[in-house]
């Protein structure tokens, strides 16, 4: 399967827990995105990396949200202090950086916090 | 206001006949325009793409964009029982060239046997 991946799929916590997800993005891809979608709405983007480094954040990323992508591959989006209005479907997508309107999703994962 | 407008459904069609999707948006700095289908608790799979105005066919799948009215269009052919997923628009300005995209909430659609 050369598409994006994540994992979880899905995550169960309690407010107030850490959590941590990963994207695999397709591998020649250098651009990685990541997207929060609630019920009933479509993605809003949170962050961008190209490459390693994260050049664009949201200001829906709160302090308690960080992304990193070392070496430029997988990457890991962390929230910490759950709150229950981080419960949302926390999807990845990834592009190469000449054809950035191309952007593939992975299957998401969806966040429940308790 | 958002940027993207999108009715949100449900739009049910039979199958065969012809589905017609809209977005409405209000800033003229989009170029880059976007379809995704999005079956249910599934990532977003692009469709199709188009730049600045014009007609994109592709297979049962046509797209239009109508920049001097801030309007784009999805159309399907021969619609399937398949064919029922929410399906997204997005677009992005140049200025936003890495790819920063505007969604829009999504129509949801049913096509019934």
């Amino acid at each position: 399967d050369t598409g994006v991946s994540q994992d979880p799929r899905h995550k169960i916590t309690k407010r107030g827990q850490n959590v941590t997800f990963r994207c695999d993005p397709i591998s020649e891809h250098n651009r990685l995105y990541w997207y929060r979608q609630t019920l009933g709405q479509g993605p809003e983007f949170l962050t961008y990396f190209q490459n390693e480094a994260q050049l664009e954040k949201s200001r829906l990323l709160s302090d308690r949200f960080s992304a990193e992508r070392p070496k430029g591959s997988f990457s890991t989006l962390e929230i910490q202090r759950t709150e229950q209005g981080d419960s949302a479907m926390y999807l990845c997508a990834s592009s190469l950086g000449f054809r950035s309107y191309e952007q593939y999703f992975g299957p998401g994962t969806r966040l429940t916090v308790t | 206001q958002k940027e993207v407008e999108q009715d949100p459904g449900p739009l049910s069609v039979p199958e065969g006949a012809i589905v017609s999707l809209n977005c409405t948006y209000s800033n003229s700095a989009f170029q880059y325009f976007m379809w995704y289908r999005q079956y249910s608790r599934k990532g977003p799979e692009l469709l199709m793409y188009t730049y600045s105005s014009g007609n994109k066919e592709d297979g049962r799948f046509t797209a239009q964009v109508d920049k001097s009215s801030k309007y784009i269009s999805l159309f399907i052919r021969d619609s399937q029982p398949s064919d029922s997923a929410t399906y997204l628009c997005a677009m992005s300005a140049t200025t936003d060239s890495w790819g920063k995209f505007q969604f829009g909430a999504g129509t949801q659609v049913v096509v019934t046997p």
